[in-house]
């Protein structure tokens, strides 16, 4: 079975610039959680998304968005990027409705470098 | 709010030592989810364990076993008879419940890394 899957690996942007980062789910998983990673910060929740809709969210400015298709996968955007926005970029799906009481199965990751 | 606490930044151990790592949890939910996850250096998250707040049996799995206490609202883990496979960061992670699984976080502590040296 296939894991969680990213795209890209690994991304550098400059300030002011929006980005699009890409997550397929593991094959019927209907959640899709999003996660930022940082030596500073850590490991940070960003949303949750589930049968398209947004349901929980972490406290992060509105720069920071995401959508989720019919078919699970998700997208996550960020807009005006900021230097602090260097980050590793994780996303994570899970069976069921539980979503973030759910076992999460994370994917490898974006590396996002801000210039 | 949500707060999980890892005071250990970093663990050194030799191969074969015992390790405990700590994990502090601070929620107002009743119901809640309590988690390990696995970050080796290839950087992949893995899960380890779920526990709810109303299972208080401590678990052993292999070399590995958890020891939760509502009493103290900690959730340690326990590495019998390291090995250096296990180094990597070792993340604690909180969720709270809801009813629709609405106006919820996964809250994670800061990490604890260990590192078992042979």
């Amino acid at each position: 079975k296939a894991g969680v899957t990213q795209t890209p690996r690994y991304l550098i942007k400059t300030r002011g610039q929006q980005v699009t980062l890409s997550c397929s789910p593991i094959s019927g998983h209907r959640s899709v959680s999003w996660y930022q990673q940082t030596p500073g910060q850590g490991l940070q929740f960003l949303f949750e998304y589930f049968s398209e809709t947004q349901r929980n969210k972490g406290n992060f400015p509105g720069r920071f968005s995401g959508r989720q298709f019919s078919n699970s996968r998700s997208e996550m955007n960020v807009s005006t990027l900021e230097l602090g926005d260097s980050a590793l970029y994780l996303c994570a799906s899970s069976l069921g409705t539980g979503g973030l009481n759910q076992p999460q199965h994370f994917g490898d990751g974006t590396r996002l470098s801000i210039l | 709010a949500q707060k999980v606490t890892q005071a250990q930044t970093e663990i050194s151990v030799v191969e074969k030592e015992d390790v405990t790592l700590d994990c502090v949890y601070e929620t107002r939910d009743t119901t809640y989810y309590l988690f390990w996850y696995k970050q080796p250096p290839s950087g992949e998250l893995v899960f380890l364990i779920r526990r709810n707040s109303f299972d208080e049996q401590n678990e052993i799995s292999g070399r590995y076993s958890w020891n939760f206490q509502k009493s103290t609202s900690s959730f340690n883990f326990t590495i019998t008879a390291s090995q250096v496979v296990d180094s990597a960061v070792y993340f604690c992670a909180l969720s709270g419940a809801s009813y629709n699984n609405a106006g919820n976080m996964l809250t994670f502590g800061g990490g604890t890394r260990l590192m078992v040296k042979p």
